[in-house]
């Protein structure tokens, strides 16, 4: 069954630190790749997708994600994090032309000043 | 205006009671779905109705029961209910059906004591 990795359970930086959030998904075949993010106390939103073309995409708030698909992975990055990225972070992976969109089991980011 | 919606925030109910928890969403998308996020944050798919269609129903108890009146609502009815149940559940939408942005609800927390 298709499945996706996020190692970091929980990752505690200080402001201004860089980020990276490893995500790795387990399908031989063509796949949409996302990063949603959960602020607390609110609804998951959409940082970022990618589809095709450029493996290097960029979201919102500063936020990167690259799709290697040697690796299977898509790991999220941020050069400098601020205080408000404290969330919790999940990858998703749908494959190509199915309804199923299916969560890695979410990272949880504390940034403090 | 809320884009999705749903009712209760919180609910607490006792084992064995019957609950609803209701969704709407005013974006005029096609599809809609109920997700549920265990305790460690985990979210994993139970249902998705295209057009008051039922397209994805995961291996989830009959004791939940999905009801579509219309396109804009998608009501998740709970029987029986157990604690194992208790978590968080998610509503969203999505323009179509291989759309993968998906808008997402605040949540409903469902604690069964």
């Amino acid at each position: 069954a298709q499945s996706v990795s996020q190692h970091n359970h929980h990752v505690i930086l200080s402001e201004a630190a860089s980020l990276e959030l490893g995500c790795n998904y387990s399908y031989g075949g063509t796949v949409n790749l996302f990063w949603y993010v959960q602020y607390p106390g609110q609804h998951l939103q959409l940082l970022l997708k990618y589809f095709s073309g450029d493996p290097l995409v960029k979201g919102i708030k500063g936020f990167e994600a690259e799709f290697i698909k040697s690796k299977f992975s898509f790991n999220l990055r941020k050069p400098s994090v601020q205080w408000s990225d404290t969330a919790e972070y999940f990858c998703a992976v749908k494959i190509r032309n199915t309804d199923k969109l299916i969560f890695g089991t979410g990272t949880r980011l504390q940034v403090f000043p | 205006d809320t884009a999705v919606s749903q009712t209760p925030k919180y609910l607490v109910t006792q084992m064995g009671n019957d609950k609803s928890i209701k969704c709407e969403q005013n974006l005029g998308h096609d599809t809609m779905y109920w997700y549920k996020q265990d305790s460690k944050k985990f979210l994993k798919i139970m249902f998705s109705y295209n057009n008051k269609e039922l397209i994805i129903n995961e291996t989830v108890p009959n004791r939940f029961s999905p009801k579509s009146p219309d396109k804009a609502h998608l009501n998740l009815h709970i029987n029986s209910l157990e604690l194992g149940d208790s978590a968080v559940y998610f509503c969203a939408s999505s323009q179509g059906r291989t759309d993968e942005k998906l808008f997402f609800g605040s949540g409903t927390q469902l604690s069964v004591l």
